[in-house]
């Protein structure tokens, strides 16, 4: 295991629903990411944390809304979302936001129908 | 524009069979590579860093290698394992901004 861990590891929703992913890391990493994984594409980045404070926001669309309480939590709360949506969410950490490797979670497998 | 593309898409050998995987970068400036591994339902595991000045890298029956001149990887798996089935994630890091460039991935998948 990686020290980072998310719940839940799949996920089915409407496109009315709201849900919540969480992502811990166990690791004392100060930054956190939200990556987005589609079939055969290369992984996207979502959000960036570093000590809390969101640091970068790739242009993502509002109904993804990001939430970091501590360095050691991150959730990615969903609202409204689209087909186009289903994918599989990855959550990493990283000492800092420097060129340092990233520790990866299991990720959440969405499926929006 | 900043890319990493790999080759090929998707690989199938079997098991005791070598074989190697190529990644082409067109990103500048570069600070460093790396190869991660990720198997079915897990999340990508970093299997070697490589800086520019680092020609070759081994982590046990892996060997990445590194061409900063004419921005080329390989990863070259030795004696292959059915538990090497996974895919293989090139990512190239930029070097100022520290930004993280994702190919897409190759898929292994070793046959007994």
């Amino acid at each position: 295991e990686t020290g980072v861990t998310q719940t839940p590891r799949h996920l089915v929703m409407g496109m009315t629903n709201k849900k919540s992913l969480k992502c811990e890391q166990h690791l004392g990493h100060n930054a956190m990411y939200w990556y987005k994984q589609s079939a055969k594409k290369p992984l996207e980045l979502m959000f960036v944390y570093n000590f809390k404070e969101q640091t970068e926001n790739n242009s993502v669309p509002s109904r993804f809304s990001p939430e970091c309480p501590n360095s050691s939590h991150l959730f990615l709360h969903l609202h409204t979302l689209q087909p186009e949506d289903s994918a599989l969410y990855l959550c990493a950490s990283s000492p800092g936001t420097g060129p340092e490797t990233q520790y990866f979670g299991p990720g959440t497998r969405l499926l929006v129908l | 524009k900043n890319q990493v593309e790999q080759s090929p898409q998707s690989l199938i050998i079997l098991e005791g069979k070598n074989c190697t995987l190529q990644c082409n970068y067109t990103v500048s400036p570069f600070s460093n590579l790396r190869w991660y591994k990720q198997d079915t339902g897990r999340g990508p595991v970093s299997l070697t860093i490589m800086t520019f000045s680092e020609n070759t890298k081994s982590n046990g029956r892996y060997t990445a290698t590194l061409d900063a001149d004419t921005k080329q990887s390989s990863l070259h798996i030795t004696a292959s394992q059915l538990s090497d089935s996974a895919s293989y994630i090139c990512v190239v890091i930029s070097g100022g901004y520290n930004k993280l460039i994702f190919g897409a991935g190759t898929r292994l998948a070793v046959h007994p």
